[in-house]
């Protein structure tokens, strides 16, 4: 079963707008990593916040992870039409011989020029 | 620019045959990922590698599907035989296999159509 759950589902923006993601998950974690996939293409590692930190940023990408609520958020800012893509978040529990991310259903952007 | 990289791209075959997908990881990287996404279940894990081993294969039919990596560039996933409910994308992704920091590499699928 996936741990993830992504909300909302699907997305839609006017470029300029800023996109809020949000993600809930249920066991203890690691860390947790955000992916974007483009229409047919595989998944891009986008950003991993660990469970020891509250908010990290990379460009135009703001992630926030609160571990008492079990939850995370994206955050895109001034978006683009080239980010219209799947957002997934994946969690990481680590430790011993799990390597393995277990991804969410993801939501998917759509920004309209 | 090291990327992970998936043969074929596009398969189409009839139900009842046999499906061979690969898989060559970044070199370096020490964990290797099944996945198939579909619609209706998302992103599935179906088994994973780390230092050639199975580390975990709980995700996959084990009357059909089987994985092995014969050596450290090539990942192989094999369905026999296939059926209509297997078509969907089958991702490979490797890592570093850090214990605490993983992150993964995906490459980018073959697309599986079964007949």
């Amino acid at each position: 079963s996936q741990q993830g759950e992504e909300d909302p589902q699907a997305l839609s923006i006017q470029e300029g707008e800023n996109a809020t993601m949000n993600c809930s998950y249920k066991t203890s974690i690691n860390n947790l990593q955000w992916y974007r996939q483009n229409s047919g293409r595989g998944l891009v590692h986008l950003i991993l916040i660990r469970s020891n930190e509250r908010e990290k940023h990379s460009g135009r990408l703001r992630v926030t992870l609160d571990t008492s609520k079990k939850s995370s958020s994206l955050l895109i800012t001034a978006s683009r039409a080239a980010d219209t893509a799947s957002y997934f978040c994946a969690t990481f529990g680590g430790g011993g011989s799990n390597y393995k991310l277990t991804f969410g259903k993801g939501t998917l952007l759509t920004v309209n020029p | 620019d090291a990327r992970v990289t998936q043969t074929p791209r596009h398969k189409v075959t009839e139900m009842g045959q046999e499906v061979t997908m690969r898989c060559q990881p970044i070199l370096g990287h020490n964990t290797v990922f099944w996945y198939r996404q579909t619609m209706m279940q998302g992103l599935e894990l179906l088994a994973y590698f780390r230092n050639r081993a199975p580390l975990d294969d709980s995700g996959m039919p084990k009357d059909r599907f089987s994985a092995e990596m014969p050596d450290a560039t090539l990942a192989t996933l094999k369905i026999q035989p296939s059926e209509p409910r297997d078509s969907a994308v089958y991702f490979c992704a490797s890592g570093l296999g850090s214990t605490y920091t993983d992150t993964q590499y995906f490459g980018p699928g073959t697309r599986l159509t079964v007949l």
